[in-house]
């Protein structure tokens, strides 16, 4: 079956813009979390979204946002881009979500760079 | 959020055993232990997990101590694509809900 899905793989915005991505989740699977990897700070969480609806954030400003669509599909947005928010932006889908045990599976990620 | 101490980097030769070990004296009686790896240019990738008792599957095995402070994530025979950054995690899924708390790793080279 197809795996979690990011679109776009590369992208380069300028200081300023905003920028959307996309993550489609394994068909089924109704959890969608969001991280955000850098070479300073690793694998920091953003936010998880269970059945549209957001379940848990993490420690980022409001300039970083997300949603969930009816078809589990999701997308973060990040507002007046700064120099910072260069990253590798991974999504990650779970059949559960947050009070489930198993694992999550992880899209290969897009990489954002600002200039 | 309960943390986990993890060496560095290990070496390991190809088709031998690699032992990645994990420390985690804080863990509450809710957390679950996690692993997942991240190969070069890949997203992290779920390898297994487990409560209080030791796990198989096909990847890996999971031995977890008896006082839960500390597990050791075990590859039969490393090959070259075992090469990866192991993280330890421990998630309490009645808490945190899907949040993992990603460390620094272990750094696994695999030398044929």
């Amino acid at each position: 079956k197809a795996g979690v899905t990011q679109t776009p793989r590369y992208l380069i915005k300028t200081r300023g813009q905003q920028v959307t991505l996309s993550c489609s989740p394994i068909s089924g699977h109704r959890s969608v979390s969001w991280y955000q990897q850098t070479p300073g700070q690793g694998l920091q969480f953003l936010f998880e979204y269970f059945s549209e609806t957001q379940r848990n954030k993490g420690n980022f400003p409001g300039r970083f946002s997300g949603r969930q669509f009816s078809n589990s599909r999701s997308e973060m947005n990040v507002s007046t881009l700064e120099l910072g928010d260069s990253a590798l932006y991974l999504c990650a889908s779970s059949l559960e979500g947050g009070t489930g045990v198993g694992g999550y599976t992880f899209g290969s990620g897009t990489r954002l760079t600002v200039v | 959020d309960a943390k986990t101490t993890q060496p560095n980097s290990m070496e390991s030769n190809e088709e031998e055993p690699v032992h990645l070990p994990c420390n985690h004296s804080t863990i509450s009686g809710t957390d679950y232990i996690h692993w997942y790896r991240q190969l070069p240019s890949q997203g992290p990738e779920y390898v297994i997990h487990g409560l209080t008792s030791n796990v198989n599957n096909r990847m890996a095995s999971l031995a977890i101590a008896e006082d839960r402070k500390s597990s050791t994530l075990i590859l039969h025979r490393a090959t070259l694509r075992d090469a990866a950054v192991y993280y330890c995690i421990l998630r309490d899924p009645y808490n945190q809900g899907g949040k993992l708390i990603f460390g620094q790793g272990t750094e696994l080279s695999v030398k044929p």
